[in-house]
């Protein structure tokens, strides 16, 4: 199993441009979510995906969007990248218990 | 609203040292807890956990109890390794199924030298 993998693992942004992050898991997981990863903050939570079909907003949605395209893949979209969304980004997926499985994540520069 | 607390970074252990990282929690119902850990590069992977007051996670060596009393959950391990040094992550999650809303604090950094 490959369990969560995420696409790409460095990109570099200029301000304004626009981008998806790609997220995929084959553990048969219902709930997925997108983290993003700061110096000194933790993780915070972006959007998440309770089951295929919904969406919600997490603690900082503002600047992206989420698509739950089925029950294996969740992308994250930027629409007009900031540099305040320099960061790495994480995908997790969870199953029905609490414990959640995170990809390798991706690094983003906004210049 | 849940938070968790755990102390601050760095933290530089000589190898075969006793490690303890302290983890604080405030919530309203009865959490979950966990450690997880982050190699350099690399996501978090689940170290240990535990699912209710008194139960004691461990794995590779390290372990952590439940106390509800002190609302804590301590990461110690007997004797460190250079391949320890890591993040760890201090979470908890108040939902016992479907969604999961998992609470991190802010990671400690350990570093083992030789």
């Amino acid at each position: 199993n490959a369990g969560v993998t995420q696409t790409p693992k460095f990109q570099v942004l200029k301000t304004g441009q626009s981008m998806t992050l790609q997220c995929a898991q084959d553990m048969n997981h219902n709930s997925m979510y997108w983290y993003r990863q700061d110096p000194g903050m933790g993780l915070r939570l972006i959007y998440y995906s309770a089951s295929e079909g919904t969406t919600d907003k997490g603690e900082v949605p503002n600047g992206y969007n989420v698509s739950r395209l089925n029950k294996r893949e969740f992308s994250l979209r930027l629409e007009s990248a900031a540099p305040s969304q320099t960061s790495v980004y994480f995908c997790a997926s969870s199953g029905g218990t609490p414990t959640q499985y995170f990809g390798p994540g991706t690094r983003l520069t906004v210049l | 609203g849940d938070s968790v607390t755990q102390m601050e970074g760095p933290v530089t252990l000589s190898e075969e040292a006793f490690l303890t990282i302290n983890c604080t929690y405030t919530a309203t119902g009865y959490p979950s807890l966990f450690w997880y850990v982050q190699y350099p590069g690399e996501g978090l992977q689940l170290l240990l956990k535990a699912t209710k007051a008194d139960d004691k996670g461990s794995n590779k060596g390290f372990e952590a109890t439940y106390r509800k009393e002190t609302t804590s959950f301590h990461l110690e391990k007997g004797s460190v390794q250079v391949s320890d040094s890591a993040v760890y992550f201090c979470a908890l999650s108040d939902r016992p199924g479907g969604y999961q809303k998992v609470t991190f604090g802010t990671g400690t950094k350990l570093q083992v030298i030789p």
